[in-house]
């Protein structure tokens, strides 16, 4: 099965700096990969998503990484605004009729002003 | 437009006694979930449903039931509930797997005592 972890459980970070969350995954046939925000006391966000014929994609202040020969995946967040201060889960899925995602266990980001 | 709602958002049980997770969405999402989330774990599915009157176990199965009577709700229950199912559940729809607007509702902490 599918197993995801580099879990690094908190980051601190200056606002305005960026930020970079990672994640790596086990199994070389995901081939889908989905970041999530989530806020205290909130049900989880879609941040962005990244599909395996990719190894780059952006979106507003934030950009996902993926490098499918090392099984990683990274999240940077530009600019980094007190409202970013969140838990970032990453969350790897395959095709072929399955409806799992296995989650990370997430990384809590804190935004010092 | 509400999304995703949950109902109750907090919850308080004894030992044994049952009880019933109210999911709705109103997006005419064919596909919905179930998941609970343990403090420092990522999320995990229970069950999941690719349309009405169809239901499907995930990872952690054991001790819950489900029913998609009408598309635009699930339901989690819990037959005889115990303090390992002492976790936060949540609910999400998506039109389709892995499409990018998978939608979470805001969750519900159930307590076992």
């Amino acid at each position: 099965g599918e197993s995801v972890g580099l879990h690094l459980p908190t980051l601190s970070v200056q606002e305005g700096d960026n930020s970079i969350i990672n994640c790596a995954y086990s199994n070389s046939a995901s081939d889908y990969f989905i970041w999530y925000k989530q806020e205290s006391g909130k049900g989880p966000q879609f941040i962005i998503d990244i599909r395996s014929n990719m190894d780059k994609r952006q979106g507003q202040r934030v950009t996902v990484l993926l490098n499918k020969t090392v099984k990683h995946l990274s999240l940077q967040i530009a600019a980094t605004q007190p409202g970013d201060s969140a838990v970032y889960f990453c969350a790897v899925g395959s095709g072929a009729g399955s409806y799992q995602l296995t989650f990370g266990k997430g990384t809590k980001l804190s935004v010092i002003p | 437009n509400a999304g995703v709602t949950q109902t109750p958002k907090f919850r308080v049980l004894k030992t044994g006694q049952s009880m019933t997770l109210l999911c709705a969405q109103d997006m005419n999402h064919e596909y919905m979930y179930w998941y609970r989330q343990d403090p420092g774990m990522g999320l995990r599915l229970i069950h999941y449903s690719v349309g009405e009157g169809t239901t499907a176990k995930g990872e952690v199965p054991d001790g819950y039931n489900v029913s998609r009577l009408k598309k635009q709700n699930f339901l989690l229950g819990l037959e005889s509930a115990a303090p390992s199912q002492t976790s936060v559940y949540f609910c999400a729809s998506n039109l389709r797997p892995w499409n990018t607007e998978a939608f979470f509702g805001q969750g519900t902490r159930l307590t076992v005592v």
